[in-house]
């Protein structure tokens, strides 16, 4: 079975810090990887996704990355701002797991002013 | 607006009672998904439908149903089966792998709390 994991569950960062969020799977049949942001009792918002075929997606002060050959994705965030408080969330689509999204558990990300 | 409607937003259950969650999507897509949260958890995958008329069982899917009548529409039951329902339910909608691009978009849930 298809396993996500995401780590540090938390991180705490000052203000205008470049930080790094990681994301490993184990299968590497991947048909494509998306990152989300979840704020406090909120839905999921789509931030990047990645298709197998791809490398890299970049959407502002973000860079999501892809390396299919160690199962890994990393999300980069930019000068970091309070506003980027919120726990973000990987999910990977599979070729052997149907249609489903296996979500990873988590970072809690709080940047302090 | 395109997207996907979650209602209500706060559901209170009485210990017996069935209820049902309603999700509506506007984006034209073929599959939907019900994800439940627990606090400080990820999502687990409770039901999904890949096309109207069927819908296979996720990893937790005792004590809840699901319909797929419509292919906007894809409500969940959570029966008095389930023992331990109070939890954040999400709803979710994407084209089928294949058929363009698959990104995943969410509702903004739905908070069952059993009283």
């Amino acid at each position: 079975k298809q396993e996500v994991t995401q780590i540090p569950a938390a991180l705490s960062v000052p203000e205008g810090e470049n930080l790094v969020l990681n994301c490993s799977f184990t299968d590497s049949a991947i048909y494509n990887l998306q990152w989300f942001r979840q704020d406090p009792g909120k839905g999921l918002t789509s931030l990047l996704l990645i298709q197998s075929s791809q490398r890299e997606q970049t959407s502002g002060r973000l860079n999501a990355s892809l390396d299919k050959s160690s199962g890994r994705s990393t999300l980069y965030i930019a000068a970091s701002q309070p506003g980027d408080s919120a726990t973000y969330l990987c999910a990977e689509r599979n070729n052997n797991a149907g249609n489903m999204l296996t979500f990873g558990g988590g970072t809690r990300l709080m940047v302090k002013p | 607006d395109g997207g996907i409607t979650q209602s209500p937003k706060y559901l209170f259950r009485k210990e017996g009672q069935n209820v049902t969650l309603s999700c509506e999507q506007n984006l034209n897509h073929d599959a939907m998904y019900w994800y439940r949260q627990d606090p400080g958890q990820g999502l687990r995958l409770i039901y999904y439908s890949q096309i109207v008329n069927d819908f296979q069982k996720g990893d937790i899917a005792e004590g809840y149903s699901v319909s797929r009548e419509k292919k906007e529409s894809f409500p969940l039951t959570v029966t008095s089966a389930q023992k331990n329902p109070t939890a954040f339910y999400l709803c979710a909608s994407s084209s089928r792998q294949g058929r363009g691009n698959t990104e995943a978009f969410f509702g903004q849930g739905t908070r069952l709390t059993v009283v």
